[in-house]
């Protein structure tokens, strides 16, 4: 079955970057894309980019352009998130998430990974 | 891009039916048919329930149902249980290959 499976919690302190991962398994990696999605502690949801798993084109939204890269390695079917200058409003849980293109709905998640950005 | 709007909550007895309301604007829900929902329960990672606006995955239950009019879709459970009583959030298509999320709805089962 399909599984995505993100790395730990991580514990920064402003203006460091953190890098998160995402594990694909039970199907093939570069047929899809890997969108991540964050939420704030008691707060919605917030889509933040994509990368086409394939190709490793990439797409974010517009708050997070500059300070967000996405990269992935098909030969282990893991995706990475980096997060750069990290402010402390950046705490939040961080999902990945697959979908058959860029245009279609979020199929299956990830467990979330939780960064935390205090001094 | 802004958030689509959800009410914060909504409740209802078990058995009954309730809708939760999804409003974005012409970039978004009112252009493309692709507005999908999600279930989150405490803790956990959502879980999709519909996409392409009223399409079920494979094994969910047809208590969930969803439909769109203009700028607004809209999510319906029927026959509520208390194992629906969670977050759910609403996401947009909007074109240029980006994404938009509701601010999510409480359902509380009473």
């Amino acid at each position: 079955q399909v599984q995505l499976v993100q790395s730990g919690a991580e514990v920064k302190k402003p203006g460091a970057s953190v890098r998160v991962s995402c594990k694909a398994s039970g199907y093939t990696f570069s047929g899809y894309y890997l969108h991540w999605v964050r939420q704030a502690p008691g707060l919605g949801l917030e889509w933040v980019g994509w990368i086409n798993s394939k190709s490793g084109g990439t797409n974010c939204a517009q708050r997070f352009q500059g300070w967000v890269t996405m990269t992935r390695d098909t030969s282990i079917s893991t995706a990475y998130m980096e997060l750069r200058r990290l402010k402390s409003d950046d705490t939040a849980v961080y999902y990945c998430a697959s979908g058959k293109r860029a245009d279609t709905e979020f199929d299956y998640w990830g467990q979330g990974t939780l960064v935390t950005v205090s001094s | 891009q802004s958030a689509l709007t959800q009410p914060a909550s909504v409740s209802g007895s078990p058995g009954q039916s309730i809708t939760i309301s999804c409003t974005g604007t012409s970039s978004d829900v009112g252009s493309y048919s692709v507005v999908s929902w999600y279930q989150q329960h405490p803790g956990k990672a959502p879980k999709l329930i519909i996409y392409e606006v009223d399409e079920r995955p494979s094994g969910l239950s047809n208590r969930f149902s969803g439909s769109k009019s203009g700028n607004t879709a809209s999510l319906t459970i029927s026959g509520l249980q208390a194992e629906d009583e969670a977050d759910y959030y609403c996401c947009s298509y909007a074109g240029r290959s980006t994404w938009v999320f509701g601010g999510g709805t409480k359902v509380t089962v009473l």
